[in-house]
């Protein structure tokens, strides 16, 4: 069993809906909780960070981590053409330390 | 400011051959950090550096692969009898001391044929 499991998708929405995009782990040490974006042919970039549980809103993106159930997701509100990219969740045991990911989510939004 | 650069940004070798692949962090950057990306998966912890010192390798997969930052700077990732296994995307990151954020580069493809 994989210390971080993510449905690989690939997930394909309309315009305008709300995406939900969720990873479950299994290591209950993990502290930081991280989502990362990455476009095709280039490296992941942060685009949300969570320490510990619970919520955190950054414009269209909400994430949100459960450590009793060992479950993170991230909503994408009001999605765009220009969301459209592999999401990878991401976790480690402390700062400046290996990340383990999950295999990534492809998404696309349809115009 | 400029970014995380590797080079070269694609790599085609042969069964056999020995390849390096290089790692320009973010100025200032203390912590560099080496991925491997294969297809349709997420990157996968090779080793981590804190200045010049390998402080964590534990995600090297066997003798043939090694790492240096010799000057704390400019890391060089060395593939040794590269196998047909070994093609993938490297994935190279940096971060500040303590920091959670890791800055990736755009990686090199590796192909061995």
């Amino acid at each position: 069993q994989k210390e971080v499991e993510q449905d690989p998708g690939p997930l394909s929405v309309p315009e305008g809906a709300i995406v939900s995009l969720n990873c479950t782990y299994s290591n209950s040490a993990f502290q930081y909780f991280m989502w990362y974006r990455q476009y095709s042919r280039k490296g992941p970039e942060l685009l949300m960070y969570t320490y510990s549980s619970g919520n955190k809103e950054d414009g269209r993106f909400t994430a949100q981590v459960d450590k009793s159930s060992k479950y993170i997701s991230l909503f994408i509100r009001d999605s765009q053409p220009s969301d459209s990219a592999t999401y990878l969740c991401a976790m480690s045991y402390s700062s400046a330390s290996k990340i383990i990911f999950g295999s990534g989510t492809r998404l696309s939004i349809r115009p | 400011g400029a970014g995380v650069s590797q080079t070269p940004s694609n790599k085609v070798t042969e069964k056999g051959k020995y390849v390096e692949l290089r790692c320009d962090p973010i100025s200032g950057h203390t912590a560099l950090y080496w991925y491997r990306q294969s297809l349709g998966q997420g990157p996968e912890f090779l080793i981590y550096f804190q200045g010049t010192g390998a402080a964590d390798d534990s995600g090297l997969p066997n003798d043939r692969f090694f790492a240096v930052r010799p000057e704390g700077s400019v890391s060089t990732l060395k593939i040794q009898r590269t196998e047909r296994g070994d093609s993938a995307m490297y994935l190279c990151a940096s971060g500040i001391n303590d920091g959670y954020e890791q800055f990736f580069g755009p990686g090199t493809r590796l192909t061995v044929l």
